[in-house]
C-alpha cells in the first residue's frame, strides 16, 4: 500500500522549454506531497510543498516561478520546470506520508537532463 | 548545526561482516526516525522506522535509538553485496518537519 506513482521516469529536453512530471497516490489520498531535488554524489534537497487545493510552499532559494506546483487533487501532484536550463538537470523525486504512520513513501524519481 | 548529520563515509566491509551505519540529530523532541536505502538512480525506500528507545529488528537490519544521546542507528548483520547503497536517516522534529541526512555510503565487498 502507500505507493506514489511517478511519470516520467526520465526526460531530455531542450533548453528553454518546460517539462511538466506527475506525481500520483494510488491507493491513498496525498493532501499534502514534497517535492525534492537530488543533485549526482549529493543528498535529497526539499524544493517545496504542494497542499491539495492551496499554494504550494517553496523552500529557501528555490524560485517559485520556474518551478511550478499544482496540487488540483488529492491524488494528483505536478511539478513544471519551466524555461529549463542545463543547470535545472536533475534528479527530482516526490514524496507523501503514509497514512496512519510517521512515514514516507516516495515516487520513483524523474531524471530531468536539460540540453 | 544541521538537523541530522551522518558520516558520509564510504563505508566498506566484506561479505558476511555487520555493517554500522549511525546517526545523529539536533532537535531533542524528535519522535519519530527512519532509516532510507537509496541505491544509485534510484528514489529511496523506507527499510526501518523507529520510534522508542532500544533496538528495534526486522530480519538482517537492527535499528537502535538513543533519545538520551540523540543518537540513531542501523546495523545490517550478514551484509552483502546487494546492500551496497546510500543509507539516508531521516527524523520528524518535534515541530513535525521531516529532515533528511546526507547519507552514508555502504559498498560491502563480495
Amino acid at each position: 500500500g502507500a505507493v506514489v506513482s511517478q511519470h516520467p521516469s526520465w526526460v531530455i529536453c531542450k533548453s528553454g522549454t518546460s517539462v511538466k512530471i506527475e506525481c500520483r497516490s494510488l491507493d491513498f489520498q496525498a493532501t499534502t506531497m514534497f517535492w525534492y531535488r537530488q543533485f549526482p554524489k549529493q543528498s535529497l534537497m526539499l524544493m517545496a510543498t504542494s497542499n491539495e487545493g492551496s499554494k504550494a510552499t517553496y523552500e529557501q532559494g528555490v524560485e517559485k516561478d520556474k518551478f511550478l506546483i499544482n496540487h488540483a487533487s488529492l491524488t494528483l501532484s505536478t511539478l513544471t520546470v519551466t524555461s529549463a536550463h542545463p543547470e535545472d538537470s536533475s534528479f527530482y523525486i516526490c514524496s507523501a506520508r503514509i497514512p496512519g504512520t510517521y512515514g514516507y513513501t516516495f515516487g520513483s524519481g524523474t531524471r530531468l537532463t536539460v540540453v | 548545526q544541521k538537523e541530522v548529520e551522518q558520516n558520509s563515509g564510504p563505508l566498506s566491509v566484506p561479505e558476511g561482516a555487520i555493517a554500522s551505519l549511525n546517526c545523529t540529530y539536533s532537535d531533542r523532541g524528535s519522535q519519530s526516525f527512519f532509516w532510507y536505502r537509496q541505491y544509485s538512480g534510484k528514489s529511496p525506500e523506507l527499510i526501518m522506522s523507529i520510534y522508542s528507545n532500544g533496538d528495534k529488528e526486522d530480519g538482517r537490519f537492527t535499528a537502535q535509538l538513543n533519545k538520551a544521546s540523540q543518537y540513531v542507528s542501523l546495523l545490517i548483520r550478514d551484509s552483502q553485496p546487494s546492500d551496497s547503497a546510500t543509507y539516508l536517516c531521516a527524523v520528524n522534529d518535534a515541530g513535525n518537519q521531516f529532515y533528511f541526512g546526507t547519507g552514508t555510503s555502504l559498498t560491502v565487498i563480495p
